[in-house]
């Protein structure tokens, strides 16, 4: 079964400062979703990656796939206290989805 | 609004009372899922659906009974509740190749 290892664990941040998660998965991946989520709150979708190379971004939030679809990082520039949270990322197709552990960010002001 | 509604939200038990948590998603989905959120686990799928009256095991089955008679709602059932079933649990859906929604959580303890 597929396996995705997100790291670091955990990530203490300054306000302002740049920060990167990876996601990493043991198959190549169909497609590969980012989510936040507040802590035991609901999951909020942030962005898709499905094909080789892809980068998308949205406000300050920059997401890639690696050529081979079995890497991906996330990258938030100049961070705030509002992306504070949990990220996971999830691999598979839109409806049978493998989550890795998470990332738990805290951004300081 | 597009949404996936939980209920109930919170739900103390105790073991081997049956209970169901429902969920509703109001955006015309092929797909349902549900996964339960656990410390150091992650989120696992327990089952999920790609339509009416198709359903399918997740990771953790075990325990949980689904069922899908209409496509907008998704119910989950534990017959005999146990301690290691308590855990926060969400509902999800999604149609074509577009991404989950997921509703609000429902945390469970069973005693």
């Amino acid at each position: 079964s597929q396996e995705l290892e997100q790291s670091p664990q955990s990530l203490i941040v300054q306000e302002g400062k740049n920060l990167t998660i990876n996601c990493t998965s043991s198959k190549t991946l169909y497609g590969l979703y980012w989510y936040k989520q507040k802590y035991g709150e609901g999951l909020i979708f942030l962005m898709m990656l499905q094909k080789g190379g892809e980068e998308k971004s949205h406000e300050k939030i920059t997401a890639k796939l690696d050529e081979k679809k079995q890497q991906s990082s996330l990258h938030i520039t100049a961070s705030q206290p509002s992306h504070a949270g949990i990220y996971l990322c999830g691999g598979g197709s839109n409806y049978k989805l493998t989550f890795g552990k998470g990332t738990l960010l805290t951004v300081n002001p | 609004e597009a949404q996936v509604t939980q209920n109930p939200r919170y739900l103390i038990t105790v073991t081997g009372k049956k209970l169901t948590v429902t969920c509703s998603q109001n955006m015309n989905h092929e797909y349902m899922s549900w996964y339960r959120q656990d410390p150091g686990l992650g989120l696992r799928q327990i089952y999920y659906s790609m339509n009416v009256e198709v359903t399918d095991k997740g990771d953790v089955p075990e325990g949980y009974k689904v069922s899908r008679k209409e496509k907008r709602n998704f119910p989950l059932i534990l017959e005999s509740p146990s301690p290691n079933q308590t855990s926060l649990y969400f509902c999800a859906s999604s149609a074509g190749r577009q991404p989950q929604h997921f509703g609000d959580g429902t945390r469970l303890s069973i005693l």
